[in-house]
């Protein structure tokens, strides 16, 4: 079986510094792992993807996500946070049934 | 470009009455799915169909229905007898179903709100 767990249900940062979104998955074999972001009453857009070659995926606007199997983790990261980021953020396994994880809500204050 | 689009953006639902949201696409993609988004909470599937003329019950399929007439539309009807249909709904496709490493692509979602 395969789920999905965000650790932090709101996250906020200060523009400029670094953002950090921590997503662990379980899964019985190598799986998909997908970020996704959501602004607000809009659909969700993806961000990155991981399907087993580089561990370290770069995505769009500077994000970028570290698959460790080790600690079975996908954080997503960007170095720099935008009053743009601010937004919702969801993990997701890909499979034959997609799991989501729980959404984290990313603050960005001025 | 290529995309989902969704209609209405917004929709009131009066008491007892059946409501119809559309969702049309252009990607060639051969599945596409339903999910529900309450506030605060992740997406929950609703129905979802790998084919024309095929589709299949999500995790809350309870009040709600569906069909798939043309691989482009995939419209879900949200019946009288689904008790608490506030909710955001997004509809969803991707290549094929059941293919792990390829990502589902989103619209916009509509807001369907009570009377």
């Amino acid at each position: 079986a395969q789920s999905v767990t965000q650790l932090d249900s709101h996250v906020s940062v200060s523009e400029g510094t670094p953002v950090l979104l921590r997503c662990n998955y379980s899964s019985s074999y190598s799986p998909s792992l997908f970020w996704y972001v959501q602004h607000p009453n809009k659909g969700l857009q993806l961000l990155l993807k991981y399907t087993s070659a580089a561990t370290l995926v770069k995505g769009i606007n500077g994000f970028e996500a570290e698959f460790k199997k080790s600690e079975t983790s996908f954080h997503l990261t960007k170095p720099s946070a935008h009053m743009s980021d601010a937004a919702e953020y969801f993990c997701v396994v890909g499979g034959f049934k997609t799991i989501f994880g729980a959404g984290t809500r990313l603050f960005v204050k001025a | 470009d290529g995309g989902i689009t969704q209609s209405p953006k917004y929709l009131f639902r009066k008491e007892g009455q059946n409501v119809t949201l559309s969702c049309e696409q252009n990607l060639n993609h051969d599945a596409m799915y339903w999910y529900r988004q309450d506030p605060g909470q992740g997406l929950r599937l609703i129905y979802y169909s790998q084919i024309v003329n095929d589709f299949q019950k999500g995790d809350i399929a309870e009040g709600y229905s569906v069909s798939r007439e043309k691989k482009e539309s995939f419209p879900l009807t949200v019946t009288s007898a689904q008790k608490n249909p506030t909710a955001f709904y997004l509809c969803a496709s991707s290549l094929m179903l059941g293919q792990g490493n390829q990502p589902q692509h989103f619209g916009d979602g509509t807001r369907l709100s009570i009377l």
